[in-house]
């Protein structure tokens, strides 16, 4: 399968930091999403990224494939920010099944 | 449109009792995903379905782990007999066959096994 490494592990904000999330894998994809988890579980979709950047408010993504890397910024931190945030990667060959990484764990302090 | 649902939101039982979740897809999604995710970890697949038919089993524990996705729409997971270490969110996700399309996460059922 393939690996993927998420960094930092913890991250720990005021509220209105801003903040970068890492995100490599271990081979080439074709399929890269960003997930927030909020405290009751929920998976909410962030960015489907696979190469490029998007933006959505206050949050925006890079990927760059060739170089096997994510980034996952996000300005002026709120309170609702807080939660897990996953990166997850796949592959054609894999008909979209995606492997995640540990995620890290963002809590935002008022 | 609407999302992915899943059924029971929280589920309790005794190790070596039997369970089932359920889950229905966003509809006209082909692919249909069952994963589980440990405390502290991200999900991991457990079994792949497209249309009615299994893609990818390979890390379903099939000893006591099973699915099935009849007519191609909704998908049960059942556990029998139910071990301590299956504790654990079980999440379901669709995908539309087409390429370059994300995958799309019911809220998951969280099972914990005493």
């Amino acid at each position: 399968g393939i690996q993927v490494e998420q960094s930092p592990p913890d991250l720990i904000l005021q509220e209105g930091a801003n903040s970068t999330l890492r995100c490599n894998f271990s081979d080439s994809v074709n399929n890269l999403q960003w997930f927030h988890q909020n405290p009751w579980g929920q998976l909410i979709n962030l960015f489907y990224i696979p190469s490029g950047t998007k933006q959505n408010g206050r949050l925006s993504a890079t990927t760059v494939a060739t170089e096997r890397y994510s980034l996952l910024y996000i300005s002026s931190s709120q309170t609702t920010d807080s939660g897990v945030y996953f990166c997850a990667v796949g592959r054609g060959s894999t008909l979209g099944r995606l492997y995640f990484g540990r995620g890290t764990q963002l809590t935002v302090w008022p | 449109e609407a999302g992915v649902a899943q059924s029971p939101r929280y589920k309790i039982i005794e190790k070596r009792q039997s369970v089932a979740f359920w889950c229905n897809p966003i509809s006209g999604h082909a692919t249909l995903y069952w994963y589980q995710q440990i405390l502290g970890q991200g999900p991991k697949l457990l079994i792949q379905f497209q249309n009615n038919g299994v893609v990818d089993d390979s890390q379903l524990p099939k000893d006591r782990f099973s699915a099935e996705r009849l007519k191609g729409v909704d998908s049960t997971l059942k556990i029998q007999p139910a071990k301590l270490e299956d504790s654990a969110v079980y999440l379901c996700a669709s995908r539309d066959a087409r390429s370059n399309q994300p995958q799309h996460f019911g809220d998951g059922t969280r099972l914990s096994i005493l």
